[in-house]
């Protein structure tokens, strides 16, 4: 099946800064990628919907200056956590589908995950 | 899009078959249902996928009334390693969205 890559898949940064995730679809072109969060023994929540060549779509109650999206090519998007704090810590999962929103069967590949440390 | 509700939780033994049921009860027509699986700080992968009655695959079989309302994942003799959390999601434009999801431990 279809391949999504996330990078990296842990990262310990300070509070403060600010760490980028790379979401990749390694073997098709993706228009619509999608981020969520999950925290421990909770399910995934959606971010943010990401579409190449325009602005990310945010979930209501998601800052969209705390958490940048860029999608600047058909098959790689970017999160970016901005000034870090600790509550921000979490598991952040990038998603891409096959095809566009409008088939109703597009089956979604999920990347790794990437777990986020804030101290 | 169509809200699901699953069990929170489930145990079963090496060898058994396990069926786990979601309802979704206001599933519109042109929604699909989705089963993924879950393990500790990965990301889901998809197992099966189906819009009415059964469909089988190497892994699964997924279940589908006629109505729609419901449906069931049926996981064939499992193993330890199917110790996962397992979602359903139905929707129809694709946006996936995820439900609590169901916690299956397999036991020796």
């Amino acid at each position: 099946g279809a391949v999504v890559s996330q990078h990296p898949s842990r990262v310990i940064c300070k509070s403060g800064t600010s760490v980028k995730i790379e979401c990749r679809s390694l073997d098709f072109q993706a228009t619509t990628m999608f981020w969520y969060r999950q925290f421990p023994k909770q399910s995934l929540m959606l971010m943010a919907t990401s579409n190449e060549g325009s602005k990310a779509t945010y979930e209501q109650g998601v800052e969209k200056d705390k958490f940048l999206i860029n999608h600047a090519s058909l098959t790689l998007s970017t999160l970016t956590v901005t000034s870090a704090h600790p509550e921000d810590s979490s598991f952040y999962i990038c998603s891409a589908s096959l095809g566009a929103l409008s088939r109703m069967n597009t089956e979604a590949f999920f990347g790794q995950g990437t777990r986020l440390t804030v101290v | 899009l169509a809200k699901t509700t699953q069990p929170i939780s489930m145990d079963s033994y090496e060898g058994q078959e396990v069926n786990i049921t979601c309802s979704h009860n206001n599933i519109a027509t042109n929604d699909y249902i989705t089963w993924y699986q879950q393990f500790p700080s990965q990301g889901p992968r998809f197992i099966i996928q189906g819009y009415k009655t059964k469909v089988t695959n190497e892994v699964a079989s997924l279940f589908i009334p006629a109505d729609r309302k419901s449906s069931t994942l049926s996981l064939p003799r499992v193993s330890l390693s199917d110790t996962a959390v397992y979602y359903c999601l139905v929707a129809g434009s694709y946006i996936p969205t995820f439900g609590r999801g169901t916690s299956l431990i397999v036991h020796p």
